[in-house]
């Protein structure tokens, strides 16, 4: 079945740039979204289609997606930025829906 | 605005079934297909599975095949998600989400429910 790998952790200083990994097997010939999800709340979307972005998430947000590794770019971070990070990706031999195992984001 | 709002806490005791509902309004009902994705303590998501508010047809996790009923009620454009046998594993969050695209392929999830703490105890 097919396996999505975020790194647990990433640390990043506030104005810098924090880039978010998500790798699975050819998943360049995927479409990847990326959820936001901080403490006690429910996840938001904060980028679909591999690079889109729903209208109220800041442009800070980005993302990309090739070969085998997709990535969340977020630019200028803020601490409002620390939360947990979730890829998710359309298995379309089942039907199914298949999430990365997440990735916490800390603002130092 | 669109709204996804979810029943309150339940504690059930293992072997128990529990049945999570989640009303929906800001859209038409039968256009969007629902999915619920859990989350257990301090861990990450795990989709359960979609149901078309339309046609009622669903698709499950085959993880989930034996034990999980997904179902709607168009009158009050609300589904539910039941899962029966609990095990004291299947404690934790319980979201429904809301398909961003209309044929359901692929798509997103652009809003969610609140989430539903279901507590597996004896």
């Amino acid at each position: 079945s097919y396996v999505l790998t975020q790194p647990p952790s990433v640390s990043v200083a506030p104005g810098q740039t924090a880039s978010i990994t998500c790798g699975g097997n050819n998943i360049g010939g995927k479409s990847v979204h990326w959820y936001q999800q901080k403490p006690g709340q429910a996840p938001v979307l904060v980028v679909y289609d591999d690079s889109d972005r729903p209208s109220a998430i800041p442009e800070r947000f980005s993302g990309s997606n090739s070969g085998d590794t997709a990535t969340l770019t977020i630019s200028r971070v803020e601490a409002g930025d620390e939360a947990d990070y979730y890829c998710q990706v359309w298995d379309g031999y089942g039907d199914h829906w298949l999430f990365g195992g997440g990735t916490k984001l800390t603002v130092l | 605005q669109v709204q996804l709002v979810q029943s309150g806490a339940e504690v059930k005791k293992p072997g128990a079934s529990v049945k999570v509902s989640c009303k929906t309004s800001g859209y038409t009902f039968i256009d969007s297909y629902l999915h619920w994705v859990r989350q257990a303590p301090g861990q990450g998501l795990e989709w359960l599975g979609w149901i078309n508010p339309r046609s009622g047809g669903t698709n499950y996790a085959q993880k989930f095949q034996s034990w999980v009923t997904m179902t709607r009620d168009t009158s009050i454009t609300t589904a539910y998600m039941e899962l029966s046998g609990l095990k004291f594993n299947d404690t934790g969050m319980y979201y429904c989400a809301r398909a961003r695209k209309y044929y359901n392929s692929g798509t997103d999830f652009d809003f969610w429910g609140q989430g539903t703490l279901v507590t597996v105890s004896s």
